[in-house]
C-alpha cells in the first residue's frame, strides 16, 4: 500500500499568515492526490483534486502544488475559518486509496 | 440539492454485525462511485473501500476483506455498508462519499456521518 506522510502534524498559525502543508507519498503517485478540509465534528470538504485544481466554490487563498512523491498546499493568507484539520489522499492505487494522518492548524 | 444521508447512530455488542445506509439524491446514483470512510475518535481518516453503484463491483482495503460487505438498492439510490464481527476498535464514525470521475475520483460529496459504537 502506497503510504503518506503529512508535515506538520500540528501547526499554530496567525490570522493572515502564509501556510505550507506538506505530504509525501511512498512511492510515485504522478498528480493523484487530492486535500480535503475537516472541521469538528463535520464531514471532510475537498479542496483541491488532481493535486493542483481547486475544487468549485473554494476560495483561491487555497493552492496546490507537487507531482510524483512530494505535494505541499498552501493557504495564501490564513481566514479564521480555516482553522481545521487538514488530509491529503492519494487516488493513484487503485481501489487502495489512502489518506496521510491530518495537518492539525490552530490559532496561535 | 446533491446529498447524501446516511442512517442513525447505532450501538452494538461485540462480534455482532452493523449494517449502515446512505441514500443518494440529487444525482443519478448509478454513475458515480460510493466509497466508505472510518474515522474513530480524535484519529485521522481511514479508507473502507469502494463500490460501483451500477455494476454492482466492489474493492475493500486489505484490512477489512473478509468482514466488510458493500451493495446498494439502486431503485431506493441507497448504498449499505455492512461489518461484522466486530470489536472494540470499529468505535468510529463512519462516512459515505461519492468518488466523481472527473474529479480524479476524489470525494466531492460526503455524508453526514453514522457514530457506531461498539460495547458489551
Amino acid at each position: 500500500d502506497i503510504q503518506l506522510t503529512q508535515s506538520p502534524s500540528f501547526l499554530s498559525a496567525s490570522v493572515g499568515d502564509r501556510v505550507t502543508i506538506t505530504c509525501r507519498a511512498s512511492q510515485g503517485i504522478s498528480s493523484y492526490l487530492a486535500w480535503y478540509q475537516q472541521k469538528p465534528g463535520k464531514a471532510p470538504k475537498l479542496l483541491i483534486y488532481a493535486a493542483s485544481t481547486l475544487q468549485s466554490g473554494v476560495p483561491s487563498r487555497f493552492s496546490g502544488s507537487g507531482s510524483g512523491t512530494e505535494f505541499t498546499l498552501t493557504i495564501s493568507s490564513l481566514q479564521p475559518e480555516d482553522f481545521a484539520t487538514y488530509y491529503c489522499q492519494q487516488l493513484n492505487s487503485y481501489p487502495g486509496w489512502t489518506f496521510g494522518q491530518g495537518t492539525k492548524v490552530e490559532i496561535k | 440539492q446533491v446529498q447524501l444521508v446516511q442512517s442513525g447512530a447505532e450501538v452494538k455488542k461485540p462480534g455482532a454485525s452493523v449494517k449502515v445506509s446512505c441514500k443518494a439524491s440529487g444525482y443519478t446514483f448509478t454513475s458515480y462511485d460510493i466509497n466508505w470512510v472510518r474515522q474513530a475518535t480524535g484519529q485521522g481518516l481511514e479508507w473502507m473501500g469502494w463500490m460501483n453503484p451500477n455494476s454492482g463491483n466492489t474493492g475493500y482495503a486489505q484490512k477489512f476483506q473478509g468482514r466488510v460487505t458493500m451493495t446498494r438498492n439502486t431503485s431506493i439510490s441507497t448504498a449499505y455498508m455492512e461489518l461484522s464481527s466486530l470489536r472494540s476498535e470499529d468505535t468510529a464514525v463512519y462516512y459515505c462519499a461519492r468518488g466523481t470521475p472527473w474529479l480524479q475520483d476524489a470525494f466531492d460529496i460526503w455524508g453526514q456521518g453514522t457514530m457506531v459504537t461498539v460495547s458489551s
